[in-house]
């Protein structure tokens, strides 16, 4: 079954204390990329990235790191999360391209306190 | 930087009404544009993806136009049901930078 999948689901932090929020795809997708949600502002973009070793700057990547060493994992690093970082991240991937859809993971609720 | 606007931010209707979900977006120069549904704290689930080069795509009940000159797409959904209720959201690509932009969705009710 094709799938994005991100972990852990739910976690609750304090201020300063680096985390990793893993995502893995199993479709060989080359394109994959983080989003932020929260209410009234939508779904924003963090980081995305085009292929191994490649990655851009969304519309949001203040304290926020990534890496794609291997096509199927693309983590999100929070150095020193801060409470403005509390939201709900989602990972996604999609083939690339003018067909590119996309494949959301199923999210990660995240409070920094 | 891409702006995407979706009207109305909810809507609710009997079931079995027709349901015109409106999207709009600053900067034509795109590479496709895609609508999701998003079900409440899960992940979102794409419905129709339509490349730039193309006017509609229809998937069962669910028909989806674009107008890239006027930066406009329309989601149709026919014979709606209590399980369409969910929200929508637009999301467009954009050629130069391959960055995602989403609008802030529309939320759909349909009432038994």
């Amino acid at each position: 079954e094709a799938q994005v999948t991100q972990n852990p689901r739910y976690l609750i932090t304090v201020t300063g204390k680096k985390l990793t929020v893993t995502c893995s795809q199993n479709m060989n997708h080359e394109y994959m990329s983080w989003y932020r949600q929260d209410p009234g502002l939508g779904l924003r973009q963090i980081y995305y990235s085009m292929n191994v070793e490649v990655t851009d700057k969304g519309d949001v990547p203040e304290g926020y790191k990534v890496s794609r060493k291997e096509k199927r994992n693309f983590p999100l690093i929070l150095e020193s999360p801060s409470p403005n970082q509390t939201s709900l991240y989602f990972c996604a991937s999609g083939t690339g391209g003018a067909g590119n859809t996309i494949y959301f993971g199923e999210g990660s609720w995240l409070t920094v306190v | 930087k891409q702006e995407v606007t979706q009207i109305p931010a909810a809507l609710s209707v009997p079931e079995g009404e027709n349901l015109v979900l409106n999207c709009s977006f600053t900067d034509s120069a795109i590479y496709n544009l895609q609508w999701f549904r998003q079900d409440p704290g899960k992940g979102l689930t794409s419905l129709l993806l339509i490349q730039s080069s193309q006017r509609e795509q229809t998937s069962g009940r669910l028909n989806a136009s674009l107008d890239k000159s006027s930066g406009r797409s329309t989601l149709y959904i026919a014979a709606s049901q209590p399980g369409d209720s969910a929200t929508y959201l637009c999301a467009v690509t954009t050629w130069d930078d391959y960055k995602l932009s989403f609008g802030a969705g529309t939320t759909v009710t349909v009432r038994a």
